[in-house]
């Protein structure tokens, strides 16, 4: 299977406890992309990232989550002190490189859940 | 403040119809627009997009028509089928921008047999 994969595909946590997320992009894509979906709502961008850069993180909460995507390895979305409403649905995203005109293709999500 | 907006949260249409759902924006500066489909428990999966240089473009039985001046666009299934049911998310993006989407927040589809 050469599409986006996330793992986790469930994960609980109680309140205080790290949560972290990985992500393996699509072969040969170098753009990841985070999503977050809360129920009943669209998914809502969180952060950009190309190998070992941050290029967006403007929909990224500016306390207790961080993101990365070094050389090897996949992505991770981290959260600190997760608190009850960290509960959702997070997405991954990849494309290739180049323009604007590439979709992105999804993973199937990580549904955190925060106890 | 909702930049892309899908108005019907749902819609039921007879197996052989055709589906037309919607989807309006408010930033004139999108430029590339998308239709995704959502299954439970499934992340999105890619079906159409558009550049705002073209007023349709069509994918077997997806077509998507863009009317930049109503900052409106649509997606047509013809004809419809009952694997059709799901979730229908559009997303907008600026490709000067980041790339990062922005998503309506879905109208569910139920296509009866």
């Amino acid at each position: 299977n050469a599409g986006v994969m996330q793992n986790p595909r469930h994960l609980v946590r109680r309140r205080g406890q790290e949560a972290r997320l990985r992500c393996s992009p699509m072969k040969g894509h170098s753009h990841v992309y985070w999503y977050r979906q809360l129920p009943e709502e669209g998914l809502k961008f969180m952060v950009y990232l190309q190998k070992e850069n941050i290029i967006d993180e403007s929909g990224m909460p500016k306390e207790r989550f961080s993101a990365e995507f070094p050389k090897e390895g996949p992505s991770i979305l981290r959260i600190q002190q997760v608190v009850r409403g960290d509960s959702a649905a997070y997405f991954c995203a990849s494309s290739a490189a180049g323009t604007g005109n590439q979709p992105q293709h999804f993973g199937d999500g990580t549904r955190l859940s925060i106890l | 403040d909702q930049q892309v907006k899908q108005n019907s949260p749902s819609l039921s249409v007879q197996e052989g119809r055709i589906s037309i759902l919607n989807c309006d924006y408010t930033n004139s500066m999108f430029d590339y627009f998308l239709w995704y489909k959502k299954y439970p428990a499934e992340g999105p999966t890619f079906l159409i997009s558009i550049s705002s240089i073209k007023d349709k473009n069509e994918d077997g039985r997806f077509t998507v028509f863009l009317n930049k001046s109503a900052k409106h666009l649509s997606l047509h299934i013809v004809p419809s089928q009952p694997g059709d049911s799901a979730v229908y998310f559009c997303a907008a993006s600026e490709t000067s921008g980041t790339y990062k989407y922005i998503f309506g927040t879905g109208t569910r589809l139920k296509v009866l047999a």
